[in-house]
């Protein structure tokens, strides 16, 4: 009964490869965001979308694409990768738009570690 | 620039002991701030959220307060324990802006025998 789900957890792949993960919640939150954690532990917002509609989109490369089929799902594709995509990725959810006054649920993560 | 920044960056203490957090902050319009806890390997849990009209709020033996004025918040931990050892995120949102949130780098605590 896993509440944010992510595939997969660990990812290591050569750079110039393109990778996606997928992201899944069953909490019938509105909302789903990726963010992008650093070596440092820095946790950093990457995209925001509400019922598959982007809202926040913070200054990520091209490189990176979300894509959410219906609001349970935001999976992130990403191309071309480099050294520097070497992070953990978490998705989170939450209940109404944006982040009101909602508690976010963050998944487990996933490491990605390029070559 | 909307900013969060958290002090000390890393704690250590003796289990059993207390010890505060702290949190400033500049963003602006205020809506909410969040204490969230994240252990090694897993993704962050929240602990409390509060508004502007919030001063305290409770969960277990953590307890955060915010200073809407002076724009600081704290966490509180009581009688310590092995599991506390964590990284301590706080986080705060705008009221305009989709409801933005600006993350805190954190403090890495580290609780000992």
């Amino acid at each position: 009964d896993t509440a944010v789900s992510q595939t997969p957890k660990y990812l290591v792949t050569q750079m110039g490869n393109d990778k996606s993960i997928k992201c899944e919640q069953n909490l019938g939150h509105d909302t789903m965001y990726w963010y992008k954690q650093d070596s440092k532990k820095f946790l950093k917002i990457m995209f925001s979308y509400n019922n598959k509609e982007l809202i926040i989109n913070e200054t990520v490369p091209n490189r990176f694409s979300p894509k959410s089929p219906d609001k349970a799902h935001l999976n992130l594709h990403i191309n071309s990768l480099e050294l520097g995509d070497s992070a953990v990725y978490f998705c989170a959810s939450s209940p109404g738009r944006g982040h009101t006054y909602n508690e976010q649920f963050f998944g487990p993560g996933t490491r990605l570690t390029v070559l | 620039k909307n900013q969060v920044e958290q002090s000390p960056q890393s704690l250590i203490i003796l289990e059993g002991k207390n010890c505060t957090l702290q949190c400033n902050y500049t963003v602006s319009p205020f809506s909410n701030l969040r204490w969230y806890k994240q252990d090694t390997g897993r993704g962050p849990v929240s602990l409390t959220i509060m508004t502007f009209s919030e001063n305290t709020k409770s969960n277990g033996r953590y307890t955060a307060t915010l200073d809407a004025d002076t724009k600081q918040s704290s966490l509180h931990i009581t009688a310590s324990q092995l599991s506390d050892s964590a990284s301590y995120i706080c986080v705060v949102s705008e009221s305009t802006n989709a409801g933005k949130s600006t993350f805190g780098d954190g403090t890495t605590l580290t609780v000992k025998p």
